[in-house]
């Protein structure tokens, strides 16, 4: 089956370290998007990237890390830096970047600091 | 940047009435606007998008509707199900600059049966 998978589905991190949440497409979409949403808001990009080897910041990229090394994978790094990382983070892809089309979204993964 | 603006954060309608969900944007460039539905604890899903050459789409019970000149669209249900019952974004996005969606804060939709 096409889709997206994020994984784990349930994370917690200690104060002070850093995670890697990971996102892997079999869509073979161009573009890829990570999103931040807290309770009660609306989602916030991250970071997005529309081709390999580049990416770009998004609204609330400060203490977040990105790479896409290869098409299919766009993984977060949450860092030590992130003040407030609890949230649910999701990522996305769409086919391409010229021309608006539809975003697919994984099922999120849940990040706790304890 | 992009600002989209939802209304009303939540939303109880009777099983059968129909529920209105309004967004406002911000980016006259703005040319896309999909809506996504999210249950609890899922990644949203697309349920209808319009493009800013189209005044009105329909799909069954779902129609969104678009004024470019006020900036703003609406989600309309008709006949509204228990199923129906989630969190539903509003997102507007252009062809230019940087090409990814901006979501509105979201509405609680609840369904009385």
């Amino acid at each position: 089956d096409g889709g997206i998978t994020q994984s784990p589905k349930y994370l917690f991190r200690k104060e002070g370290q850093n995670v890697t949440l990971s996102c892997e497409q079999n869509l073979n979409h161009d573009a890829m998007y990570w999103y931040r949403q807290d309770p009660g808001q609306g989602l916030r990009l991250i970071y997005y990237s529309q081709i390999v080897n580049d990416f770009q910041k998004g609204d609330i990229a400060e203490g977040y890390s990105v790479s896409r090394e290869k098409k299919e994978s766009f993984p977060l790094t949450v860092t030590s830096a992130q003040k407030n990382p609890t949230a649910f983070y999701l990522c996305a892809s769409s086919v391409r970047v010229t021309l608006n089309t539809e975003a697919f979204f994984g099922q999120g993964t849940r990040l706790t600091v304890v | 940047g992009e600002n989209v603006e939802q209304h009303p954060s939540t939303l109880s309608v009777q099983e059968g009435d129909s529920a209105v969900i309004k967004c406002t944007y911000s980016d006259s460039a703005s040319n896309y606007f999909p809506w996504y539905k999210q249950e609890l604890g899922k990644g949203p899903q697309l349920i209808i998008d319009i493009r800013s050459n189209v005044g009105e789409k329909k799909d069954q019970r779902i129609a969104v509707t678009l004024n470019k000149t006020a900036k703003h669209f609406s989600l309309h249900i008709t006949e509204t199900q228990p199923e129906d019952s989630a969190v539903y974004f509003c997102a507007a996005s252009s062809d230019t600059g940087r090409r990814a969606l901006t979501f509105g804060s979201g509405t609680r939709l609840q369904v009385q049966p």
